[in-house]
């Protein structure tokens, strides 16, 4: 069965400092996507950055960049010089089963203090 | 103007009730979704559609329908509401199944 795993329920960073949050999956397709997403407290779901299975480099987006270890099975999220707008909700999703459809980790609640 | 709509935003309704949520897109996408979030859980497909003529089931489907009126709009309806369908409800759509989904804004859903 394919599944998300996102065992931080709840992180802190300090302002201007990279965090990493942590996702690992399990599927026995080859062809996969990873992504993640930023929820904000006002309920929006905010794509972030996307990692195909077969790409050889880690993706980035701007401040996001996506560490992809195939082995081990894991996708997490790096987040540099963190923002205060930066605290929300940030879910890891993979692209499978039905119809493409996505399946979601539980979410970490990601806290940016001043 | 956003992308992806959705209408109502918030919506609070009686046990038994048939209610209908809306979702538009501009970004010409032939893929539309229907996902429901619980609270503190991760999003679970409703129904989803490849095309106007296309609509399929999700993981959590019963107690819902939808309607793919065009390639622009897809609808889900609750034929008659019931408190644990209490949840926030996204639309996404995708240009295909290897492509990235875009979320709309959700619509908060309380069913008494």
């Amino acid at each position: 069965a394919q599944k998300i795993t996102q065992t931080q329920p709840g992180m802190f960073v300090q302002e201007k400092e990279a965090v990493t949050l942590d996702c690992t999956y399990d599927t026995s397709d080859p062809s996969y996507g990873l992504f993640w997403y930023k929820q904000p407290s006002s309920g929006e779901m905010i794509f972030l950055i996307y990692q195909g299975s077969y790409d050889q480099q880690n993706a980035t987006e701007g401040r996001y960049s996506l560490n992809f270890q195939k082995a081990r099975k894991s996708a997490n999220l790096v987040i540099s010089a963190s923002q205060l707008g930066d605290s929300a909700m940030y879910f890891c999703a993979m692209r499978g089963g039905q119809g493409g459809k996505l399946i979601f980790g539980q979410g970490t609640e990601l806290s940016v203090k001043p | 103007d956003a992308d992806v709509t959705q209408t109502p935003r918030n919506r609070i309704t009686k046990t038994g009730k048939r209610i209908m949520l809306e979702c538009s897109q501009t970004k010409g996408h032939d893929r539309m979704y229907w996902y429901r979030q619980d609270p503190g859980l991760g999003l679970q497909l409703i129904y989803y559609s490849f095309d106007v003529k296309d609509i399929n089931k999700g993981e959590i489907s019963d107690g819902y329908s939808v309607s793919r009126q065009a390639q622009a709009k897809f609808s889900l309806s609750l034929e008659s509401a019931i408190p644990n369908q209490t949840a926030l409800y996204f639309c996404a759509t995708s240009d295909g199944q290897g492509y990235t989904q875009y979320f709309g804004p959700g619509t908060r859903l309380t069913v008494l």
